[in-house]
């Protein structure tokens, strides 16, 4: 199977506080990994796309600034929520695009519950 | 524009009945067209996919979807929904002519089976 792995799962942190979630791919490599903001009971929102070794594609109205995006190799992809505020509390969920796989579905992190107090 | 949606937030439906969740889209080429299912607090679970071939694609946990191209239509079936089906659902599309491997989902439908 295709596993990707988000961690944590679950994180408080204070106001002005900076998180990092990370996002692997374990038993494939991905040239592609994308980070997504789920609202309650909501869509999900693409935030960046993320291509290694290369800078992330933003998309339309979300901060490059707020939201740090590192695709340092073929398996692993963070986001750093910088000076996090409470309305950046979401789900955020990661997915990866198998190399070489044109046709192929995303596979998908478990996700990360961030509650910014 | 590409676009997705799934007309109903929410789909009722007794154990042992048939389900259908609905999904239609907007592409400007031919799609690849995909569905996942989301338990709480959980990613997204691949269901199944149509790249080419045989409109009716069978996928995990006994679902299918049938693409009917004339309607743009790609719903979501089962023959006898179980209560552990319970869940949202989305459809998801990406135009075949993208090289990003970008997905466009649909708002989600939320599938409940009663007991």
């Amino acid at each position: 199977g295709a596993v990707v792995s988000q961690h944590p799962s679950w994180v408080i942190c204070k106001s002005g506080t900076s998180v990092k979630i990370e996002c692997r791919s374990l038993d494939f490599q991905a040239t592609t990994m994308f980070w997504y903001r789920q609202f309650p009971k909501q869509s999900l929102m693409l935030m960046a796309t993320s291509n290694e070794g290369s800078k992330a594609t933003y998309e339309q109205g979300v901060e490059k600034d707020k939201f740090l995006i590192n695709h340092a190799s073929l398996t692993l992809s963070t986001l750093t929520v910088t000076s996090a505020h409470p309305e950046d509390s979401s789900f955020y969920i990661c997915s990866a695009s198998r190399q070489g796989a044109n046709t192929g579905e995303l596979f998908f992190g478990e996700g990360s519950r961030l509650t910014v107090l | 524009a590409q676009s997705v949606a799934q007309p109903e937030d929410q789909v009722n439906v007794a154990e042992g009945n048939p389900l259908t969740v609905k999904c239609t889209y907007s592409v400007s080429g031919n799609p690849y067209l995909f569905w996942y299912v989301q338990y709480p607090n959980r990613g997204l679970q691949f269901l199944l996919k149509y790249i080419t071939g045989d409109n009716l694609v069978k996928g995990s946990y006994g679902f299918e979807a049938e693409f009917n191209k004339s309607q743009t239509s790609f719903h979501l079936k089962k023959p006898s929904a179980l209560v552990s089906d319970s869940a949202l659902y989305f459809c998801a599309v990406r135009d075949r002519s993208s090289n990003t491997g970008k997905l466009i989902f649909g708002q989600g439908t939320t599938l409940q089976v009663k007991p």
